[in-house]
């Protein structure tokens, strides 16, 4: 695609539930990046994917989150058994592994 | 570990005035270092990066910044700032060593008075 999208825009939920997140990244991009922006909060990275390699999921803040990326393509961000501390816009980004992050436009997260 | 500071929350300058804004890092190795920018109600745009050679980098919409290792600072420069600018600006670093992670800073928010 022309650039990266992701899906729900936004997602209202209510405490408890599990979500799911996409994240289509640009066609080619090697690496694909989930980070979480909470209201006036930077960027907290969450995990990285770069090519065949295991990814890199020291950002999760704990284990009722998880990630998975298929066919070096599109990603799925999993939030089980949601809480209200995890409302925030969740980016995706994808590069050619070094340089020029592409980000998505975020899927806002509400959870009541 | 690899970490940025960006210590101003917020930044508040005249229109037409010039503008600094902080980066510090930690990084092991020799970093590569970004700056983002995020207006509102839109996603985040790269203004400049640094790779190597030349410490002085020059990126879009007139900004600047300059790498200096001795500080382990990548600050970002404007010699004369637009209204247009008013943003959130957000340093990053990566690298080699990090499989080219990018970790970002909380970010700085501009205040531009006309």
């Amino acid at each position: 695609g022309a650039g990266v999208s992701q899906s729900p825009s936004n997602k209202v939920t209510e405490k408890g539930k599990d979500v799911e997140l996409r994240c289509d990244p640009i066609s080619g991009h090697t690496a694909l990046y989930w980070y979480r922006q909470s209201l006036g909060q930077g960027l907290e990275f969450l995990i990285y994917f770069q090519g065949n390699s295991a990814p890199d999921k020291s950002g999760l803040p704990s284990d009722r989150f998880s990630a998975e990326r298929t066919g070096g393509s599109v990603s799925t961000l999993t939030i089980q058994r949601t809480q209200q501390e995890d409302s925030a816009v969740y980016l995706c980004a994808s590069s050619l592994g070094v340089g020029e992050l592409f980000f998505g436009e975020g899927s806002r997260l509400t959870v009541l | 570990a690899q970490s940025v500071t960006q210590p101003d929350i917020h930044i508040t300058v005249s229109e037409g005035a010039s503008l600094e804004l902080r980066c510090n890092y930690s990084y092991g190795a020799t970093p590569y270092l970004f700056w983002y920018v995020q207006s509102p109600g839109q996603g985040l745009q790269l203004l400049l990066k640094y790779f190597s050679g030349d410490t002085l980098v020059q990126g879009i919409k007139g900004f600047e910044a300059e790498f200096k290792r001795s500080q382990s600072s990548f600050n970002l420069r404007k010699p004369s700032v637009h209204w247009s600018d008013a943003a959130e600006y957000f340093c990053a670093v990566g690298g080699m060593d990090s499989s080219y992670k990018l970790i970002f800073g909380s970010g700085t928010r501009l205040l531009v008075r006309p």
